[in-house]
């Protein structure tokens, strides 16, 4: 069966820090883009960061560039977010997401096909 | 960045009942669009990806369209289990992102 478990979540104070897990199995996970996605509570979807299969690659939401790290242990089928310096705006689910892809004609289209459960992150003193 | 908008935000409806949601884009992403559905406590499901392709295992009363800014998503007859919260997201450029919703509610 295909799927993530996302763990790590918790209660953290303002300024403190949280690495988040996501577990893959059923899957090749070295063959895949994977991606975090939160919400607010009450609120809408956010995608906050990707990385690309071997790595090399990573992108970020401004509003978490330079205090936010996306990693993954392909060794390990696990993918990784190392959240510093949280601010209360920061508390969330925070879900995994793989990146699947398809070439249509000329074009790849990229879509987020399997999520994890979600793991909540709350930010307060 | 690109920024999407939908409507309605709100919606309620009968079972039965067919049912369109637009999502629209501040600039043309082709047909970089993917839709999902959420149930409250849990996680978004893909329902639609390219704009218009039906996504392995989800039924076919879902349909969708659109390219370039305007991009529609159609249930051809609302079922019970389709109350939920619907998001279309961008995957044209990054920041990928999502528009804000739409409730669709029972009448």
């Amino acid at each position: 069966e295909v799927q993530l478990v996302e763990s790590g979540g918790g209660l953290v104070q303002p300024g403190g820090s949280l690495r988040l897990s996501c577990a893959a199995s059923g899957f090749t996970f070295s063959s895949y883009w994977m991606s975090w996605v939160r919400q607010a509570p009450g609120k809408g979807l956010e995608w906050v960061a990707n990385i690309k299969q071997d790595g090399s690659e990573k992108y970020y939401v401004d509003s978490v560039k330079g205090r936010f790290t996306i990693s993954r242990d392909n060794a390990k089928n696990s993918l990784y977010l190392q959240m510093n310096s949280l601010r209360a705006e920061d508390t969330a689910v925070y879900y995994c997401a793989r990146v699947g892809g398809e070439a249509q004609f000329y074009y790849y289209y990229y879509y987020m096909d399997v999520w994890g459960k979600g793991t909540t992150v709350t930010v307060s003193s | 960045d690109i920024q999407l908008t939908q409507s309605p935000s709100f919606l309620s409806a009968s079972v039965g009942d067919r049912v369109t949601i637009t999502c629209r884009a501040s600039q043309g992403i082709s047909s970089y669009l993917a839709w999902y559905q959420q149930k409250p406590g849990k996680a978004p499901k893909l329902l639609i990806y390219a704009a218009s392709t039906l996504q392995s295992g989800v039924p076919s009363r879902f349909s969708g369209s659109g390219s370039g800014t305007e991009f529609t998503l159609t249930i051809s007859s609302l079922q019970p289990e389709d109350f939920a919260t619907y998001y279309c997201q961008q995957l044209n450029s990054y920041p990928f992102t999502f528009g804000p919703g739409t409730k669709v509610d029972i009448k």
